[in-house]
């Protein structure tokens, strides 16, 4: 079975510290990766999409970047966090040519100060 | 580019209670519709969806949607909610041809008192 995997569940940064958030897949190939952030009030919102290795869309311009160094990784990062950064981020993955269930994450919890 | 509303924010329920939760859309071209839920500590996940077919589609816990196209609308419905259905509720979009990018609403919490 497939299983999608977080980490860290909780982070605590200072503004202008670094970020790397890492979702890793197992039980499937190529699938396709996403990241959200969900917002009190605002749902879910889309920032990046990968369908395959070094492939990345963007959503959202800001403070944020992603890779896919690997077929089943996907990182989210930054050079300098800011304070609006701070959220949940949800990372999902689905099926390559699926019609678009996502299976989610357990999801990371930033604050930055 | 796909957008939804969900118009009720909150919402509170007595246990047998029927719900009814919103979700428009605003897409001009066929789509696919979902609705997830997260129960307090654990991740999204898939409640129902509809791709074509049958407007009136099934779901997991005795959950329904119904797809009325004319309205743009894609609402929940149970007709005798449980405590343990307190939880957030969101409803998503997405077209049905080319990349499946997932919009979604804003959701809507559910607190259901037994």
């Amino acid at each position: 079975s497939q299983t999608i995997h977080q980490w860290p569940a909780t982070l605590v940064q200072p503004v202008g510290s670094p970020l790397s958030l890492e979702c890793t897949v197992e039980g499937t190939s190529n699938p396709n990766l996403y990241w959200y952030r969900q917002a009190a009030g605002r749902g879910l919102q889309l920032l990046f999409y990968s369908v395959g290795i070094g492939q990345i869309s963007s959503e959202v311009p800001q403070n944020l970047s992603a890779s896919r160094p690997q077929d089943r990784q996907f990182i989210l990062s930054s050079k300098k966090l800011l304070l609006s950064d701070s959220g949940f981020y949800l990372c999902a993955w689905s099926v390559q040519g699926s019609i678009g269930e996502l299976f989610f994450g357990e999801g990371s919890r930033l604050t930055v100060l | 580019a796909q957008s939804v509303s969900q118009h009720n924010h909150h919402v509170i329920l007595s246990e047998a209670a029927s719900l009814e939760l919103g979700c428009n859309y605003s897409y001009g071209g066929t789509v696919n519709l979902f609705w997830y839920v997260q129960y307090p500590g654990q991740h999204l996940q898939l409640l129902l969806k509809y791709f074509s077919g049958d407007p009136l589609v099934k779901g997991i816990k005795g959950f329904e949607a119904e797809f009325i196209k004319s309205k743009f609308s894609f609402n929940l419905r149970k007709p005798s909610v449980q405590w343990s259905d307190t939880a957030e509720y969101f409803c998503a979009v997405n077209a049905a041809t080319g990349f499946q990018k997932l919009v979604f609403g804003t959701g809507t919490r559910l607190l259901v008192s037994p």
